[in-house]
C-alpha cells in the first residue's frame, strides 16, 4: 500500500538557518509528489510538486525539493528560513491511476526562533 | 490562479441540526473535488471524492448518509453534515483538482463546532 512518512513531528530552527524536512514514500511506480504548507487555521498551500524530469524542483517562497528514487525520498529544503515560514508542512504522494487521491504524511511542524 | 474558496469559514450549530459547507473553484473548472477532515495536530483524512454529475465515492468508514456530498457543477461541491453531533466537530477542508495540472488546490477550511 502507498504511504508517506515524515519522520520529524516537530523541528525548530533559527531564523536565517538552513532547513531540510524529510519525506519518504512507499509507492510501486513513479509517484507524483507534493509539498504543501498549512498555517494555523488555514487550508493548504502548494509549495512545489514533482511529476517527472529534473529531480530538483523549485517552488514558491524559496523552497526546493529533490526527488531521490533510490532512497524513496522527496526532502524539502530552504537555504535561509524566515520567521514567516513557521507552519505545518505536509508531504503527499499521488499515483497516476489513483483518481487524483493524495496520501499525506503526518506533517512536520516548523518553529522558527529569532 | 487556482483559487478555491469555502463557505462558511466558521459555523457553530446545535446538536441534531444539519450544516452545509460549500466549496468553489473560482478560476478553473474542477471535474473532481475532494473533502477532507482534519483533527487538531493531525494530518488530513480523505472523506470522499466528488465527481461532477455523479455520486461521490466515500472512503472506508465514512458514513455517506451522514456526510452528503453534491457536485452539481464544475465549480461547486457541497458537503452537508446531517444531524450533526459534537463528535462531528472538526476542521473540514475541500480541494479541487485542476485537471490540466493534475494538482489539487485547497480551500481555506471550515471549522465546525457542534454544541
Amino acid at each position: 500500500a502507498q504511504s508517506v512518512t515524515q519522520p520529524d513531528i516537530h523541528i525548530t530552527v533559527s531564523e536565517g538557518a538552513s532547513l531540510e524536512l524529510r519525506c519518504n514514500y512507499s509507492y510501486g511506480a513513479t509517484p507524483y509528489l507534493f509539498w504543501y504548507v498549512q498555517s494555523p487555521g488555514q487550508g493548504l498551500q502548494l509549495l512545489l510538486k514533482y511529476f517527472s524530469g529534473d529531480t530538483l524542483v523549485q517552488g514558491i517562497k524559496g523552497f526546493e525539493a529533490e526527488f531521490k528514487r533510490s532512497q524513496s525520498s522527496f526532502n524539502l529544503r530552504k537555504p535561509s528560513v524566515h520567521w514567516s515560514d513557521a507552519a505545518e508542512y505536509f508531504c503527499a504522494v499521488a499515483g497516476n491511476n489513483q483518481g487524483g487521491k493524495l496520501i499525506f504524511g503526518q506533517g512536520t511542524e516548523l518553529s522558527v526562533k529569532p | 490562479g487556482a483559487v478555491v474558496s469555502q463557505h462558511p469559514s466558521w459555523v457553530i450549530c446545535k446538536s441534531g441540526t444539519s450544516v452545509k459547507i460549500e466549496c468553489r473553484s473560482l478560476d478553473f473548472q474542477a471535474t473532481t473535488m475532494f473533502w477532507y477532515r482534519q483533527f487538531p495536530k493531525q494530518s488530513l483524512m480523505l472523506m470522499a471524492t466528488s465527481n461532477e454529475g455523479s455520486k461521490a465515492t466515500y472512503e472506508q468508514g465514512v458514513e455517506k448518509d451522514k456526510f452528503l456530498i453534491n457536485h452539481a457543477s464544475l465549480t461547486l461541491s457541497t458537503l452537508t453534515v446531517t444531524s450533526a453531533h459534537p463528535e462531528d466537530s472538526s476542521f473540514y477542508i475541500c480541494s479541487a483538482e485542476e485537471t490540466t495540472r493534475e494538482t489539487q488546490y485547497f480551500g481555506p477550511g471550515t471549522r465546525l463546532l457542534v454544541l
